[in-house]
């Protein structure tokens, strides 16, 4: 079993539509919890970057920690075509030089 | 400064080559991660360096990959004899002691 399962979509959605990204993990330790997103042939691009469990808004953007379920959420408000881009999950534990875990990926294609 | 820079974007080789890749990560992040990404997956830590000392290496690092990052600076992933599992996009990243990683666009690596 992987450490930080990711549903891998494909996920389609009509331009507006609120989207909600999940990852479950495994391993007690992460305390760090970010969103990375990824265009086709491009390194990853962090989104957003919380700790520990709670709510984080940044702008069109919400995420969500819940320690106790080992679940994280991204959602993407009025999602745009612009935000069609594979979404993956990563955390990291306390010391371990911010080594990071990934999720697989979710790809989320938002249509006109 | 233009982000972490890596090169070349893509390698074509034959199996039973070497290569190198090279990453020039942000000039005033001390930290540099070697990561690897294949096809529908997220990426997975091979390696990183605190300023010039390499301090952790995964077991995917097999004895045919060395890096180094002398000075530094930048840093260089080679692999000798290249086998066609090999074949993977290679992303560098760079950080502060903080937790917020910027990635390059990579080096797409085809063995054939």
């Amino acid at each position: 079993q992987k450490e930080v399962e990711q549903d891998p979509g494909p996920l389609s959605v009509p331009e507006g539509a609120i989207v909600s990204l999940n990852c479950t993990y495994s391993n007690s330790a992460f305390q760090y919890f970010m969103w990375y997103r990824q265009y086709s042939r491009k390194g990853p691009e962090l989104l957003m970057y919380t700790y520990s469990s709670g709510n984080k808004e940044d702008g069109r953007f919400t995420a969500q920690v819940d320690k106790s379920s080992k679940y994280i959420s991204l959602f993407i408000r009025d999602s745009q075509p612009s935000d069609s881009a594979t979404y993956l999950c990563a955390m990291s534990a306390t010391g371990g030089g911010n080594k990071l875990t990934f999720g697989t990926g979710t790809q989320l294609k938002v249509e006109l | 400064d233009t982000g972490v820079s890596q090169d070349p974007r893509h390698k074509i080789t034959k199996r039973g080559q070497n290569v190198t890749f090279r990453c020039d990560p942000i000039s005033e992040h001390n930290r540099l991660y070697w990561y690897r990404q294949t096809l529908g997956q997220g990426p997975e830590f091979l390696t990183y360096f605190q300023n010039e000392a390499q301090l952790e290496k995964s077991r995917l690092l097999s004895d045919r990959f060395s890096a180094e990052r002398p000075k530094g600076s930048f840093s260089t992933l080679e692999i000798q004899r290249t086998e066609q599992g090999d074949s993977a996009m290679y992303l560098c990243a760079s950080s502060t002691q903080g937790r917020s990683y910027t990635f390059g666009s990579g080096t797409r690596l085809t063995v054939v």
